[in-house]
């Protein structure tokens, strides 16, 4: 069964120290992987996605993810912390099931980055 | 970048009262749309998905009868909630995609209380 972990509820970060956020997946074949930022009250907003190519992807507002293959995992990073990235993170992979590709979503990490 | 506007943002309804969501994607035909519900502090549920011009795949434990999902156009997707109850009170957001290849698109969602 395809399946998302994100391990952490929260993670506190000092403004302007890099970040991680942490996400590990299951799935069978080859993962298509995203991530998205949810603001207060608010919609989901797409930040990056990784399908194939390179392991390093590059993403909106300065944020990265590396995807590991042997580790099954695909790290949200940024070198640098802004209070402004204060928000809740989602982590996704692409599945199929009931004839439709969905989206299955981790349960969210809280990003608290203080000044 | 692609848009998808939801409204109402928030609605206030009395139980027994239907209630209808519009999810639409302004700059793009969107083939498939998603329908979430998310509790506090809890991931995004999957409800249901929508292909224009067909009916609506539920996912296992969602009532279509109570949830009524109609994609009537490319643009557009709509959830009704009928004969709503406090339980029902939550977040719905709805997301859309062009493609399959291409990141989900979400509204801003939808806060619905019912009293």
């Amino acid at each position: 069964a395809q399946s998302v972990a994100q391990p952490e509820d929260q993670v506190n970060v000092a403004e302007g120290n890099p970040l991680t956020v942490k996400c590990t997946y299951s799935v069978s074949g080859n993962p298509y992987l995203f991530w998205y930022v949810q603001y207060p009250n608010r919609g989901l907003q797409f930040l990056l996605k990784y399908i194939t190519g390179d392991n390093l992807v590059k993403g909106s507002y300065g944020f990265e993810a590396e995807f590991n293959k042997s580790q099954t995992s695909f790290h949200l990073k940024k070198p640098s912390a802004l209070v402004s990235d204060s928000a809740l993170y989602f982590c996704a992979v692409r599945g199929f099931s009931g004839g439709y590709n969905k989206l299955i979503f981790g349960a969210g990490t809280r990003l608290a980055v203080h000044p | 970048g692609a848009v998808v506007s939801q409204h109402p943002s928030r609605v206030i309804c009395k139980s027994g009262t239907s209630v209808k969501i519009e999810c639409r994607s302004l700059d793009f035909q969107a083939t498939t749309m998603f329908w979430y519900r998310q509790f506090p502090k809890q991931s995004l549920m999957l409800m249901a998905t929508s292909n224009e011009g067909s009916k609506a795949t539920y996912e296992q434990g969602v009532e279509k009868d109570k949830f009524l999902i109609n994609h009537a156009s490319l643009t557009l997707s709509t959830l009704t909630v009928t004969s709503a109850h406090p339980e029902d009170s939550s977040f719905y957001i709805c997301s859309a995609r062009g493609s399959i290849e291409s990141p989900l698109h979400f509204g801003n969602g939808t806060r619905l209380t019912v009293t």
